[in-house]
């Protein structure tokens, strides 16, 4: 299966700010997405992010406060702009297909951890 | 809401004893996965199930799908104190986005 890392792994922010996680995949994989994890919640997805094209965003999430890059097919970012205290969350990337995945399965990053004060 | 109900939402048994947690959910799938995820890190893909498919087992793990009571269950056997974690079920339908359910938090006392 792919391996998935993600930067920075935890980051404390101040209001207003905003953050760019990383996700690095070390295989090529057809997709990648981004969900949030509010705490002691379930996982919500973001978007899927489109290697060459925009992001498709969920409902409830917009380009503006949740801008997504793939620049190619192992390496995607998320930023979380203008933060607020409510963006205080757990961000995972995951990632499925490709040369070493399922077509099925998506597999995890170990998450970013953001504290907005 | 899409997503699926998962109960226990908290579980704590002894060491060596089974866990079985239940995911309901309510659309129809084309597969169902369960993930594990330690202390709010990274969730470890466990098994998955297809449609098609009423039982599958990976070791100490065996998942049970019933489509028509739109519900699946997983069972540890033996349970040991590092299988405390969440567990989630997640299904897809129709793309591969994945509708996670709502976590049961498993606690193994030694």
């Amino acid at each position: 299966s792919a391996v998935i890392s993600q930067k920075p792994s935890r980051d404390i922010c101040q209001r207003g700010t905003s953050l760019t996680i990383q996700c690095q995949v070390d295989s090529q994989v057809t997709m990648m997405f981004w969900y949030r994890q509010q705490p002691g919640q379930s996982l919500t997805l973001i978007a899927t992010a489109n290697q060459g094209s925009e992001a498709t965003y969920e409902s409830g999430f917009v380009i503006d406060k949740f801008p997504i890059s793939r620049p190619n097919l192992t390496f995607s970012t998320l930023t979380v702009s203008n933060m607020s205290p409510e963006d205080s969350s757990i961000y995972l990337c995951s990632a499925q297909g490709g040369d070493r995945g399922s077509l099925d399965t998506q597999y995890f990053g170990p998450g970013t951890r953001l504290t907005v004060l | 809401s899409q997503q699926g109900e998962e109960d226990p939402q908290a579980l704590s048994i002894q060491e060596g004893e089974n866990a079985t947690m239940n995911c309901s959910y309510k659309t129809s799938i084309n597969n169902l996965q369960w993930y594990r995820q330690n202390s709010g890190r990274g969730l470890v893909h466990l098994i998955l199930i297809r449609s098609n498919e009423r039982e599958k087992h990976s070791g100490r793990l065996r998942v049970t799908l019933d489509t028509s009571k739109k519900s699946s269950s997983l069972l540890i056997t033996a349970s040991r104190a590092a299988d405390t974690a969440s567990y989630f079920c997640a299904r897809t339908f129709g793309n591969e986005k994945l509708t996670f359910g709502t976590g049961t938090r498993l606690t193994i006392i030694p």
